[in-house]
């Protein structure tokens, strides 16, 4: 059974930068076929898809956030990771990690809230 | 970007109670779409891949169809448990998109 699990500081500050980490357990993070992605919820709202990265180290993300964002991968520790910079209170949410494929996100994290605020 | 627009937002129903909702796309995703549940302070859960092919563990009572741009989830007796939001999503394309959610509340 695979599990993921976020972690990383609850609280930024305006313009600083966001760090989260996934930790997955259970399974392979090299399999091939499965897209390592962050999802964000903001309070009470929708489910926005941040990007991906591919075991092989290739990232993709959603244009909506391109420029701010960064998703790395360390395979010896079965983690990946997301850096948001200069955030602001729009960027408060609940980030999850997730396994994707073309078939959906199989597997969630319970997920982090990260709130922005001075 | 693929928009995905769910009908209704949110619905009242009881237990035993038929559900459908529908999930239409901004253009074909041919099956592509796949439906989630949502509880309170939970990760959603995958319910539906490709459209209608349900997920190991999942209820019959839930099922999907659909291709191109139109898609439904329907709940065939609804139980207590179910009562949650539903998100449909796309992997027909990057960015992946989510529906905007349906909430389904007891009557």
């Amino acid at each position: 059974q695979v599990q993921l699990q976020e972690s990383g500081p609850g609280l930024v500050k305006p313009s600083q930068t966001l760090s989260l980490t996934c930790t997955v357990s259970g399974g392979s993070i090299t399999s091939g076929g499965f897209y390592w992605s962050w999802i964000r919820q903001h309070p009470g709202k929708g489910l926005e898809w941040i990007g991906y990265i591919y075991y092989s180290g290739s990232p993709y993300y959603n244009p909506s956030l391109k420029s701010r964002v960064t998703i790395s991968l360390d395979a010896s520790k079965k983690q990946f990771s997301l850096r948001l910079i200069s955030v602001t209170a729009a960027d408060t949410a609940i980030y999850y990690c997730s396994r994707g494929a073309f078939t959906g996100f199989d597997y969630w994290g319970p997920g982090t809230l990260a709130t922005v605020s001075s | 970007d693929i928009q995905l627009t769910q009908s209704p937002s949110s619905l009242s129903a009881s237990v035993g109670d038929r559900v459908t909702i529908t999930c239409r796309a901004s253009q074909s995703i041919t099956i592509y779409l796949n439906w989630y549940q949502q509880k309170s302070g939970k990760a959603p859960k995958l319910l539906i891949s490709a459209a209608s092919s349900l997920q190991s563990g999942v209820p019959s009572r839930f099922s999907g169809s659909g291709s191109g741009t139109d898609f439904t989830l329907t709940i065939s007796s609804l139980q207590p448990e179910d009562f949650a939001t539903y998100f449909c999503q796309q992997s027909f394309s990057t960015p992946w998109t989510f529906g905007q959610g349906t909430k389904v509340d007891i009557k």
